[in-house]
């Protein structure tokens, strides 16, 4: 298995809604991503864990919540957003580039897009 | 600090011909570098890597790329294009970190193929 699989596909908000963006992983990878991606740009990195453990926080704004429950599942928790924050959101996860001894290639979800009206 | 500069922002081609999608590097030592593709409204997927192993890899789809460090270059290359290979292309490098690797992305080449 070598998917990484994202929920929901699409999700509309209003500015006063609370909701999370699910990801899940079954591939034994220790680090996991969040990236956003507006249209036709590269996606940015928001949040990186390394062993349940929060690495990397790109200066996201707090009506950004990451989680991760376990090594398999990342959450992204969402709350007051506005609507410039309608994007697609990306996670993304990888091996241990230590442990392999090189740099690992990262496995993208298919992403949620998100529309904040 | 890393950079990636892909030279076209979009490349035009005829279903048949070959295609050629431009990369430049830049880093401190010696790099990991990656294509990736995505189609509209889809996630990233991996095209092939360089690992500091073989200079010429092949990838999926009958892709591949030279990784040149004289030219610090990995052009991306197909001998035939195919309809189904319009997308958006991302040249990618990445920095080891312990546990984890962070991705740094040129802003992406968008390759159109006509009939």
């Amino acid at each position: 298995d070598t998917e990484v699989t994202q929920t929901p596909k699409h999700l509309v908000m209003g500015m006063t809604n609370k909701k999370s963006l699910k990801c899940e992983q079954h591939m034994g990878h220790r680090a996991m991503y969040w990236y956003k991606q507006k249209a036709k740009k590269p996606p940015e990195l928001m949040f990186v864990y390394s062993y349940e453990k929060l690495s990397i926080n790109e200066s996201v704004p707090s009506r950004f919540s990451p989680e991760c429950p376990n090594s398999s599942l990342l959450n992204l928790h969402l709350h007051a957003l506005q609507p410039e924050d309608s994007a697609l959101y990306l996670c993304a996860s990888s091996q241990d580039s230590v442990r392999e001894g090189r740099n690992t290639e990262a496995f993208f979800g298919q992403g949620t897009r998100l529309t904040v009206v | 600090a890393q950079s990636v500069t892909q030279l076209d922002s979009h490349v035009s081609v005829s279903e048949g011909t070959p295609v050629l999608l431009r990369c430049n590097y830049s880093s401190s030592y010696s790099p990991s570098l990656f294509w990736y593709v995505q189609h509209p409204n889809k996630g990233l997927q991996l095209l092939l890597k360089y690992t500091s192993a073989a200079t010429l890899v092949k990838g999926i789809n009958g892709f591949e790329a030279e990784f040149k460090k004289s030219e610090t270059s990995f052009h991306l290359t197909k001998p035939s294009a195919h309809m189904s290979d319009a997308a958006e292309y991302f040249c990618v490098v990445s920095d080891r970190i312990s546990g984890y690797s962070t991705l740094t992305f040129g802003k992406g080449t968008m390759l159109l193929v006509s009939p």
